[in-house]
């Protein structure tokens, strides 16, 4: 079955706590992208990557770090998290025909 | 950087009535992404145009891109509680890959 798994689906940290999401497909798609979605703010990208060792800022890409090593992971890292990035986080990815991303189930960080 | 305005920003309808969102953009686009998310859930990928007055048709859905491809559009004919949650347009930005969504419209049906 095609999957997009995002781990955790919750956590709460504390401020300056280092934390990583992970996120991992199943479906050899060489785009993966983070997005951030807020009440108002829509969803927004923060980075993305075209193939392994390739990534790329979004629009909102401060605070964050991504590493593409391998073709099915793309982990986000939150090397000092700050309140303003409490949020709705999503994993999504997609073939190079940029056909349609898949998206992972969320995952809903807060940070105290 | 590229953006994609989406309107209205909320809906409210009475099951059976129409519904209609719109995306446009101040620059021409290679094509455009329509994605559903339903209340607490992740946005799901329904279609992608791209070509210059494309129009497309899901059951009650029809989805439409512009003849100069700044704008598009998703009508549902006929709503039904089933349609409840928030519509995305999606739009590429400068490099495949780069997907930039709309702000969204979010739809509730009154029963």
């Amino acid at each position: 079955e095609a999957q997009v798994t995002q781990n955790p689906r919750y956590l709460i940290t504390v401020t300056g706590k280092k934390l990583t999401v992970t996120c991992s497909q199943n479906m050899n798609h060489e785009y993966m992208s983070w997005y951030r979605q807020d009440p108002g703010l829509g969803l927004r990208q923060i980075y993305y990557s075209m193939n392994v060792e390739v990534t790329d800022k979004g629009d909102v890409p401060e605070g964050y770090k991504v590493s593409r090593k391998e073709k099915r992971n793309f982990p986000l890292i939150l090397e000092s998290p700050s309140p303003n990035q409490t949020s709705l986080y999503f994993c999504a990815t997609g073939p190079r025909s940029s056909y349609g991303y898949t998206f992972g189930s969320g995952t809903r960080l807060t940070v105290v | 950087g590229q953006q994609v305005m989406q309107i209205p920003q909320y809906q409210h309808v009475q099951e059976g009535e129409d519904f209609t969102t719109y995306c446009n953009s101040s620059t021409t686009l290679s094509n455009i992404q329509w994605y559903k998310q339903r209340p607490g859930g992740h946005p799901v990928f329904l279609i992608q145009l791209v070509k210059s007055g494309e129009v497309k048709k899901q059951k009650r859905l029809t989805f439409q891109f512009g003849e100069a491809k700044k704008n598009s559009s998703l009508h549902i004919t006929a709503t039904q509680t089933t349609d409840v949650g928030t519509y995305f347009c999606a739009a590429l930005g400068g490099s495949q890959g780069n997907l930039i969504f709309g702000k969204g419209t979010k739809l509730s049906v009154k029963p």
